[in-house]
């Protein structure tokens, strides 16, 4: 089945110990998204590529960056992690605009 | 650690019974919506979309209304089941179609 998928789906790690967390997809869509999604609250648009083209939300702090080497892998990397950046992170994919994103099953980020 | 969310808006309904779940949005240049059902440790799932150039449209046991005179979106699920038990969110978006706002999520609780 085609489907996105997102590793490791548990991910611990230490306060200012970079992260990378890794989001591949069989659908062959263009576009990706990286959600952050804190407890009882809604997904939060990280950043996103149009094909090769990155696009960063305006209040995404410096510390998230994203890599897209091909269509089909996005990496989330967070430099140094802090206590407030423990959430569940989606990873999405659309075919263009205007249409439903698929989303992941999420990688839960735990910062001790 | 993760910081506290809000408490979510919860909706508790008689299996059998319909379900109303609302969503008010404040961005009049908005022109396409989603609703997205999201169980428990799972990524969002999509439920049904619309575009601005239609009031209603129906799916399986689904149905949502749009009302952009009071930018007002509703999910209506016919004969809840106790599977509906998530937690369900609207979502739009406008201009270039890619980037999903997402409203705050309202809880459903399927009693049997």
């Amino acid at each position: 089945d085609a489907m996105v998928i997102q590793n490791p789906r548990y991910q611990v790690t230490q306060f200012g110990k970079p992260v990378t967390l890794s989001c591949s997809q069989t659908l062959n869509h263009n576009v990706m998204y990286w959600y952050q999604q804190k407890s009882s609250q809604a997904p939060k648009l990280l950043f996103h590529y149009y094909d090769k083209d990155f696009n960063n939300e305006a209040d995404t702090p410096d510390n998230f960056q994203s890599r897209r080497p091909n269509t089909s892998f996005c990496f989330l990397d967070i430099r140094s992690p802090g206590l407030g950046d423990a959430a569940m992170y989606l990873c999405a994919t659309s075919r263009g605009s205007y249409n439903e994103q698929f989303f992941g099953p999420g990688t839960r980020l735990t910062v001790l | 650690g993760e910081s506290v969310g809000l408490h979510l808006p919860t909706l508790s309904v008689q299996e059998g019974d319909n379900s109303i779940i609302n969503c008010a949005y404040s961005n009049s240049a908005s022109d396409y919506f989603i609703w997205y059902k999201q169980e428990s440790g799972k990524g969002p799932q999509f439920i049904i979309d619309i575009r601005s150039n239609m009031d209603k449209r129906q799916g399986q046991r689904v149905t949502v209304l749009l009302n952009k005179t009071v930018k007002h979106l509703s999910l209506q699920i016919a004969a809840t089941q106790p599977g509906d038990s998530a937690v369900y969110f609207c979502a739009e978006t406008s201009g270039a179609g890619n980037m999903l706002t997402f409203g705050g999520g309202t809880r459903l609780m399927v009693k049997p």
